[in-house]
């Protein structure tokens, strides 16, 4: 079965950083593209951030580009969100997701149960 | 960027009615629409992509619609496990974009 598993959310104060993990199993990491997607509290989904397959791109959204890094680890099947210079803006609940199609982008298929980050002083 | 814009942003429903709700995009997108469905605590579900195809397990009460600039989805027949918020999502390139959401409410 398909899994992903969100960690690394917590209270993290203005201007710090935080850095999420995504940890999957079930399919074969490396065959495919990968999002973040996040959803501030009572608001509805934004997409952060896109990997291709083999890390060799990467795309944000206009919100986050500059601050936020997005990466992978196909040998340890494992997705990375680096956010750096947070705002309270921020704050949300942060989703893996995973394409559905292999190689390509795609509608998201199976996501992660989220990782809440909470931006405050 | 391809914009997109869902309507309504509230529906109000009984069980049994056939709901449709439409997406679109500020340019043709072809067929690269996802619909999603999310419930309160839950990560959002694929139920359609490529704007008409039925993801594996949902049911056949859920139809997807469209292609170019405007998109519908459509529950045939409301049922009360369906009353949740619905997103539209375009793909047509790696930076995806969602719709605002549609909230499905009990009439």
């Amino acid at each position: 079965q398909v899994h992903l598993v969100e960690s690394g959310g917590g209270v993290v104060q203005p201007g710090r950083s935080l850095r999420l993990s995504c940890e999957v199993s079930g399919f074969t990491f490396r065959k495919y593209v990968m999002h973040w997607v996040r959803q501030a509290p009572g608001k509805g989904l934004e997409w952060v951030a896109v990997i291709e397959y083999d890390g060799t791109k990467t795309f944000y959204a206009d919100s986050v580009r500059g601050r936020f890094t997005i990466s992978r680890d196909n040998s340890m099947n494992m997705l990375y969100l680096q956010m750096n210079s947070l705002r309270v803006e921020d704050t949300a609940i942060y989703f893996c997701a995973r394409v559905g199609f292999e190689y390509t982008s795609s509608s998201l298929d199976f996501w992660g149960q989220g990782t809440l980050v909470t931006v405050s002083s | 960027d391809v914009q997109m814009t869902q309507s309504p942003s509230t529906l109000s429903a009984s069980v049994g009615d056939r709901v449709t709700i439409t997406c679109r995009a500020s340019q043709s997108i072809s067929d690269y629409l996802a619909w999603y469905q999310q419930k309160p605590g839950k990560a959002p579900k694929l139920l359609i992509y490529h704007a008409s195809n039925l993801e594996i397990g949902v049911p056949s009460r859920f139809s997807g619609s469209g292609s170019g600039t405007e998109f519908t989805l459509t529950i045939s027949s409301l049922q009360p496990d369906d009353f949740a918020i619905y997103y539209c999502q375009r793909y047509n390139s790696y930076s995806v974009m969602f719709g605002q959401g549609t909230r499905v409410e009990i009439k």
